[in-house]
């Protein structure tokens, strides 16, 4: 069983969609939970950090952790076609330096 | 300021070439790391470094051999890659790894290609 499982998709929506995203994990252990937003070819962007349990808002995107189900989400309110990327979900311990990535799922938001 | 520069951006390389990466942060993190991406797939851990000393080699082939020269540095030195070894390779950065506010920040990444 891997440690992170997420959806691969592909997803398509339509301009102005509420996006949900989401992973789940094996490890309780972890910590901190983060999602990054990855342009073709790009480097991988940190949108959202949270640590343990709760809800973290930024502007239209709002990440959730839920350690009792060992699930996280990340929506996108009034989705926009530059939101269309691939998101990662990412994960740690409070120890040491491994990172746990879910394997992507890829987002098309349609004009 | 959390920008982690990586250089080049680009590299065509032979098989007999020696090429090096370069990666540089500033923001005073004391782990930095080493990862490969291929084509829709998650990065792939390579070789992490805490406080300047290496901590992580995920059994990387001795072609790839990673370099520290003090904190906010990290060097990839590269030598008779295979085409197989054509990826983005990305340099990353987090704080030490104590349980301190863990967040990943990547740079843009090199895109290799090896003829």
């Amino acid at each position: 069983q891997k440690e992170v499982e997420q959806d691969p998709g592909p997803l398509s929506v339509p301009e102005g969609a509420i996006v949900s995203l989401n992973c789940t994990y094996s490890n309780s252990a972890f910590q901190y939970f983060m999602w990054y937003r990855q342009y073709s070819r790009k480097g991988p962007e940190l949108l959202m950090y949270t640590y343990s349990s709760g809800n973290k808002e930024d502007g239209r995107f709002t990440a959730q952790v839920d350690k009792s189900s060992k699930y996280i989400s990340l929506f996108i309110r009034d989705s926009q076609p530059s939101d269309s990327a691939t998101y990662l979900c990412a994960m740690t311990r409070n120890t040491g330096n491994q990172f746990y990535f879910g394997t992507g799922t890829s987002l098309t938001v349609i004009p | 300021d959390t920008e982690v520069t990586q250089t080049p951006k680009h590299l065509v390389m032979g098989m007999t070439n020696k090429k090096s990466l370069k990666c540089e942060q500033h923001m005073g993190h004391r782990a930095m790391y080493w990862y490969k991406q291929k084509a829709k797939k998650p990065p792939e851990l390579m070789f992490v470094y805490s406080y300047e000393k290496l901590s992580i080699n995920e059994s990387v082939p001795s072609r790839f051999s990673p370099e520290c020269p003090n904190s906010s540095l990290l060097n990839l030195h590269l030598h008779a890659l295979q085409p197989e070894d054509s990826a983005l390779y990305l340099c990353a950065s987090s704080q030490a790894g104590r349980g301190v506010n863990e967040k990943l920040f990547f740079g843009s990444g090199t895109q290799l290609s090896v003829l």
